[in-house]
């Protein structure tokens, strides 16, 4: 089944130490996010590529960076994790923008600091 | 800008049983969508239905249906016969259907609903 796949699941890294979150899609679809969810409450909007351009939300911290090397795949790098940075972080995928193009999601990777 | 409200953090149900969740928001903007997702827990959001604001009928999806009250800016969530695999938190969202933003999902916190043998 076409799906977006995020790997790994569950990641552990330590304060300070970088980190990559890795996202995949068998959609081919133009449009990939990344989102930041705490616990308890509704996802967060981090940045998102159409196609090759890059579009960052106004007050995502430079700490968050991300690359999309290919169609299918693309990537959230944390440089210097804070404990503030522990959260699920989301992947979705949608064909264009607008609603007419719902937004898919991955399952997720929970991020923990220590 | 937009903003979504879900007023109940927190619902219960007793399977079998039909339950609302209540989502209000506010926009400027004239044509827009309107959605449900479902997040089980530890599992991956899922869209549950959709509503285009230009469509005055209300959008059904099996057991799931919407009240969509354009005027009143209101998108209730209609669960009939509720199953224990509904338990879930539910998220309304907005996008608007063109303009700078409508890439950008805007969602409300979130009700988080179980589902009662």
């Amino acid at each position: 089944d076409a799906m977006v796949i995020q790997n790994p699941r569950y990641q552990v890294t330590q304060f300070g130490k970088p980190v990559t979150l890795s996202c995949s899609q068998t959609l081919n679809h133009n449009v990939m996010y990344w989102y930041q969810q705490k616990s308890s409450q509704a996802p967060k909007l981090l940045f998102h590529y159409y196609d090759k351009d890059f579009n960052n939300e106004a007050d995502t911290p430079d700490n968050f960076q991300s690359r999309r090397p290919n169609t299918s795949f693309c990537f959230l790098d944390i440089r210097s994790p804070g404990l503030g940075d522990a959260a699920m972080y989301l992947c979705a995928t949608s064909s264009g923008v607008g609603g007419n193009q719902p937004q898919h999601f991955g399952d997720g990777t929970r991020l923990s600091i220590l | 800008a937009q903003t979504v409200t879900q007023s109940q953090p927190e619902m219960s149900v007793q399977e079998a049983e039909t339950v609302t969740l209540s989502c209000t928001y506010d926009t400027s903007e004239s044509n827009y969508y309107l959605f449900w997702y479902k997040q089980p827990p530890s599992r991956q959001m899922i869209l549950v239905i959709r509503q285009e604001a230009y469509k005055q009928q209300n959008a059904t999806e099996n057991r799931f249906s919407v009240n969509f009250q354009k005027a009143a800016k209101s998108f209730s969530l209609k669960i009939s016969d509720s199953q224990l695999g509904d338990t879930a938190m539910y998220f309304c969202a907005f996008i608007p259907h063109s303009g700078g933003s409508n890439y950008k999902l805007t969602f409300g916190k979130g009700t988080l609903l179980t589902v009662n043998p």
